[in-house]
């Protein structure tokens, strides 16, 4: 099993560009989700998906928006990017009986 | 709502002194709590769980937790350092709605000195 792949591992853009992220899990996990990590402030729910079909907002969701396309997809699309968003993505998934997550190797983004 | 608190952003131990990491959270029903470990360019790894059965919680690599519901404590600790300990290390809380969202701690640089 791979667990839990993201695609690029690395990108930088220029501000106003677009983007998609990718992530698959193949763990059959129900959860899904896109945290971004900054220095000092851990990691910030962008948004989650309980099942698919379902998407929701979470602490940091301004700028990005989020597909998720079957069980084992979920997908993070920046539509015009900024700065701001220079980080690292992190996706996770989780079967949710027991809250334990899985995460992803990452994505650096750079924005100039 | 949940949240943790991880108190120095930075602690660096000496190799085979004891490790101390400590978090703080705050919940409003008995929680589940989370110690993940980051280490450079890569994602975050499971170092153990509480999940409301013993309170003394073992974990991989040595490391251990006691959750401590008067202190609303569970402090990460390991009784003789290694090299290989040095990482950053995140405590999370889960907010135990439907979806089992985590809220992360701000995290704790661990380094260890030969």
């Amino acid at each position: 099993n791979a667990g839990v792949t993201q695609t690029p591992k690395f990108q930088v853009l220029k501000t106003g560009q677009s983007m998609t992220l990718q992530c698959a899990q193949d763990m059959n996990h129900n959860s899904m989700y896109w945290y971004r990590q900054d220095p000092g402030m851990g990691l910030r729910l962008i948004y989650y998906s309980a099942s698919e079909g379902t998407t929701d907002k979470g602490e940091v969701p301004n700028g990005y928006n989020v597909s998720r396309l079957n069980k084992r997809e979920f997908s993070l699309r920046l539509e015009s990017a900024a700065p701001s968003q220079t980080s690292v993505y992190f996706c996770a998934s989780t079967l949710r009986r027991e809250g334990v997550q899985f995460f992803g190797p990452g994505t650096r983004l750079t924005v100039l | 709502a949940q949240s943790v608190t991880q108190l120095g952003s930075h602690v660096s131990v000496s190799e085979g002194a004891l490790v101390l990491l400590r978090c703080n959270y705050s919940s409003s029903v008995p929680p589940y709590l989370f110690w993940y470990v980051q280490y450079p360019n890569q994602g975050l790894q499971l170092l153990l769980k509480y999940t409301s059965a013993a309170t003394l919680v073992k974990g991989i690599n040595g490391f251990e937790a006691e959750f401590k519901k008067s202190e609303t404590s569970f402090h990460l600790t390991k009784p003789s350092a290694h090299m290989s300990d040095a990482a950053e290390y995140f405590c999370a809380v889960s907010d135990m709605s439907g979806a089992q969202k985590l809220v992360f701690g701000q995290g704790t640089r661990l380094t260890i000195n030969p």
